[in-house]
């Protein structure tokens, strides 16, 4: 089956800067990766997806970037705000199912 | 606004006994799905369904159980608690094949 690793499992960047997460996944068949943003004590929040037909997608803040060769993508925050603090889980679908990622930790330092 | 409502948000229960987890959308949505969260190990699929009365076992079914008898609800049926059952219970609903809309999610603790 599909396995999604995904680096580093904590991140602290200083408010304003970027912050990039980076995910590999290994069925060379899974064609959609989302993103979630999990708040603490909160429920997962879907905040930006790519399919495979697709190498980059922006979302004001967010961008998401796909590599299909290297089989790996990752999440790029700029400007990043104290509300981007969260736990940010991505994942892959390849065979009908999502696996995710074991998240990553994000803290903006004021 | 969209809702996934959960039936508990804590529940603590004792080794043996037959637990009930219960899942609500208002969307409409066919396809609905059942995670647990752990720490260190994300979000692992239980159970889906994309339709009522049908299922499809995810990579962790084992000591688990669902139903679907209605389109708007979801349940997830612990047959026999054990303690490593004790985690964060998700549940999300979707119109496509992967999960848009998670619940609150159950914490259960199995004594």
């Amino acid at each position: 089956g599909e396995n999604v690793e995904q680096h580093p499992s904590t991140l602290s960047v200083q408010e304003g800067d970027s912050a990039v997460i980076k995910c590999t996944y290994s069925d060379s068949a899974s064609n959609y990766f989302p993103w979630y943003k999990q708040e603490l004590g909160k429920r997962p929040q879907l905040i930006i997806d790519i399919r495979s037909n697709v190498g980059e997608k922006k979302d004001q803040r967010i961008a998401v970037t796909l590599n299909k060769t290297a089989k790996h993508f990752s999440l790029h925050i700029t400007e990043t705000q104290p509300e981007d603090s969260a736990v940010y889980f991505c994942a892959a679908r390849g065979n009908e199912k999502l696996t995710f990622g074991t998240g990553t930790r994000l803290t903006i330092i004021p | 606004d969209v809702k996934v409502t959960q039936s508990s948000r804590y529940l603590v229960k004792r080794t043996g006994e037959k637990v009930f987890l219960e899942c609500v959308q208002d969307m409409d949505h066919e396809n609905m799905f059942w995670y647990r969260q752990d720490p260190g190990l994300g979000l692992r699929l239980i159970y889906f369904s994309y339709d009522v009365k049908m299922k499809e076992k995810g990579d962790i079914p084992e000591g688990y159980s669902v139903s679907r008898e209605k389109k708007e609800r979801f349940s997830l049926i612990l047959e026999s608690a054990s303690t490593n059952q004790t985690s964060m219970y998700l549940c999300a609903s979707s119109s496509t094949g992967t999960p848009q809309y998670f619940g609150p999610g159950t914490r259960l603790t199995v004594l």
